[in-house]
């Protein structure tokens, strides 16, 4: 158990669904990310949010909307998907972004496909 | 840019026998290293991280790690590996100095399996 906890672990969704993952940290963190894992690649970084504040898009496509309401909740609301878009969803918390790349606690993440 | 290669996608060793996973990076400036292990269904979780200092650097479920500039490597060691080392391994660097964003940069990952 890190403190990350994500829900929920598996989602399927049919392109035309809106969802959403809700990742919830209990460390009293600062900064809070989404990272995508797909099958044998690199984790891709998606949003950094920094006492609440987004800090970070790395060019993620609109059908991908994150909110960030307090330090401790982070969403990640979903429409109008691809099944490209079918992968592991990893939610972090580090202390703050911004400090010496602080160590990142994950969550155990939500298996998405989208059909 | 930065980046991180792990030249090996899948490593099998037998347990008990040692076990050395590659990483090697690209950053200009001194980087900020890691080590962390994913188990099936779970998420990432931190062996170690290199900042500066000792170039090598002890983790936690007995792993170490070198650092070597000349190299611009950072692998992960293990004496001796246990069948609940089966998982998948992936090295990341992170920048330093100001302006830092607290970003990291995660190579492809390294799946090890363990042998009885």
């Amino acid at each position: 158990e890190t403190g990350v906890t994500q829900t929920p672990r598996h989602l399927v969704m049919g392109m035309t669904n809106k969802k959403s993952l809700k990742c919830e940290q209990h460390l009293g963190h600062n900064a809070m990310y989404w990272y995508k894992q797909s099958a044998k690649k690199p984790l891709e970084l998606m949003f950094v949010y920094n006492f609440k504040e987004q800090t970070e898009n790395n060019s993620v496509p609109s059908r991908f909307s994150p909110e960030c309401p307090n330090s401790s909740h982070l969403f990640l609301h979903l429409h109008t998907l691809q099944p490209e878009d079918s992968a592991l969803y990893l939610c972090a918390s580090s202390r703050g972004q911004g400090l010496t790349n602080e160590k990142l606690f994950f969550g155990s993440g939500t298996q998405l496909s989208v059909l | 840019a930065q980046s991180v290669t792990q030249p090996d996608i899948h490593i099998t060793v037998s347990e008990g026998a040692s076990l050395e996973l590659r990483c090697n990076y690209s950053y200009g400036a001194t980087p900020y290293l890691f080590w962390y292990v994913q188990s099936p269904g779970q998420g990432l979780q931190l062996l170690l991280k290199y900042f500066s200092g000792d170039t090598l650097v002890q983790g936690i479920k007995g792993f170490e790690a070198e650092f070597k500039r000349s190299q611009s490597s950072f692998n992960l060691r293990k004496p001796s590996v246990h069948w609940s080392d089966a998982a998948e391994y992936f090295c990341a660097v992170g920048s330093s100095g100001s302006g830092n964003t607290g970003k990291l940069i995660f190579g492809q990952g390294t799946t090890l399996q363990v042998k009885p």
